[in-house]
């Protein structure tokens, strides 16, 4: 098992551009989402699905779409780049109510 | 959200000492706490959880213990090592299946 995947490891954008950052999990798990850590902080939720279909908010969703149109696979789209959302962004994904699996992270920057 | 604006506390322990990380949580109603360790430049991992049914739960060189009168969550690790150098992040789940996840305590290794 590949376990959680992430792509791009690392991408620039300026301000006012829009891109996908991708993830995929291949252990079935039901529940994915996604934070973002800003240097020297914890994890503050962006987004969640608890299954194909189904996405919910999180603490900090402004600025960023996602859908589930399958079970392995929560993209996360930025509509256009701030500044602010300059930061680490991981994926994660679980059983129900179990432990998360997290992937290695896309660093994302943007000008 | 609690880790806004915060900068990581840190915990300097000799090598071989016993290294104890407290975390407050917040929701009385917490069900499942989960303590995580983030190693530089990676995604947090899973270490120990515990269940608010339970006081303690061991695992291999760690112990995690739960007082739910005020709402304090320890990670004890035995024999600190090099290896044990990371960030270290507590986890509450209340609803929903989504994590609240503390601001993180920095953990040095001195040789």
């Amino acid at each position: 098992n590949a376990g959680v995947t992430q792509t791009p490891k690392f991408q620039v954008l300026k301000t006012g551009q829009s891109m996908t950052l991708q993830c995929a999990q291949d252990m079935n798990h039901e529940y994915m989402s996604w934070y973002r850590q800003d240097p020297g902080m914890g994890l503050r939720l962006i987004h969640y699905s608890v299954g194909a279909g189904i996405t919910d908010q999180g603490e900090v969703p402004n600025g960023y779409n996602v859908s589930r149109s399958t079970t392995e696979d929560f993209p996360l789209r930025l509509l256009s780049a701030a500044p602010s959302q300059t930061s680490v962004y991981f994926c994660a994904s679980s059983l129900r109510g179990g432990e998360q699996f997290f992937g290695p992270g896309t660093r994302l920057t943007v000008l | 959200g609690e880790s806004v604006g915060l900068h990581l506390p840190t915990l300097s322990v000799q090598e071989g000492d016993n290294s104890i990380i407290n975390c407050a949580y917040s929701n009385s109603a917490s069900d499942y706490f989960i303590w995580y360790k983030q190693e530089s430049g990676k995604g947090p991992q899973f270490i120990i959880d515990i269940r608010s049914n339970m006081d303690k739960r061991q695992g291999q060189r760690v112990t995690v213990l739960l007082n739910k009168t005020v709402k304090h969550l320890s990670l004890q690790i035995a024999a600190t090592q090099p290896g044990d150098s990371a960030v270290y992040f507590c986890a509450e789940r209340y609803s929903n299946y989504q994590l609240i996840w503390g601001a993180g305590t920095k953990l040095i290794i001195k040789p």
